[in-house]
């Protein structure tokens, strides 16, 4: 049973084009998250959404939109691809801000 | 705000030797400590947490990690690695209240040698 599912695993697209990365969580979670993890490993928040509402949002460019359907999904869409977001994006969720957190498998984009 | 320092990028360790991997936090008020480890080309796995009680907090694959307040550390030790335990180690932080997020280590990576 697959707690946190990202859908596609790789991605490799040319820059200048418009992708989105897909998140679901059967966990029953009220949290969810976005992270991006760069060449360095270095892995930072970039959003979070609590039942739906967006709660935290990092400094990102505004070419980043999350989008939360509803509590169980979280996706990410990126406009206008640029080299520099190349780049493994991790979901997470968790029941609330002070529980664990479950990180999904991670999508690697390629930017070419 | 909160940052977490990981002194060692890299550790390579004999199996079978014990290991230590580095963590220090600065933060202004209470916080959560966490170890999360992520195995090749996964995702990551919480491998244990402090939220409070007893400093010491201990995983079920052997790791220990012990919380210390006067040095702001959360060192990671165990004391027999094995070959399946080469992993990325992120230490993280968050604080006790308000929907702040994780901040993370920038990773140590641990490679145990046959």
């Amino acid at each position: 049973d697959t707690a946190v599912s990202q859908t596609p695993k790789y991605l490799v697209t040319q820059m200048g084009n418009d992708k989105s990365i897909k998140c679901e969580q059967n966990l029953g979670h009220d949290t969810m998250y976005w992270y991006k993890q760069d060449s360095k490993k270095f892995l930072k928040i970039m959003f979070s959404y609590n039942n739906k509402e967006l709660i935290i949002n990092e400094t990102v460019p505004n070419r980043f939109s999350p989008k939360s359907p509803d509590k169980a999904h979280l996706n990410l869409h990126i406009n206008s691809l640029e080299l520099g977001d190349s780049a493994v994006y991790f979901c997470a969720s968790s029941q609330d801000f002070l529980n664990t957190q479950y990180f999904g498998p991670g999508t690697r984009l390629t930017v070419l | 705000a909160q940052s977490v320092t990981q002194l060692d990028s890299q550790v390579p360790v004999f199996e079978e030797a014990p290991v230590e991997l580095r963590c220090n936090y600065s933060s202004s008020v209470s916080v959560y400590l966490f170890w999360y480890v992520q195995y090749p080309n996964q995702g990551l796995q919480l491998l244990l947490k402090y939220l409070s009680g007893s400093t010491l907090v201990k995983s079920i694959n052997g790791f220990e990690a012990e919380f210390n307040k006067s040095q702001t550390s959360f060192h990671l030790r165990k004391p027999s690695v094995h070959i399946s335990d080469t992993a990325e180690y992120f230490c993280a932080v968050r604080t006790r209240s308000g929907n702040t997020p994780l901040v993370f280590g920038k990773g140590t990576r641990l490679s145990v040698i046959a």
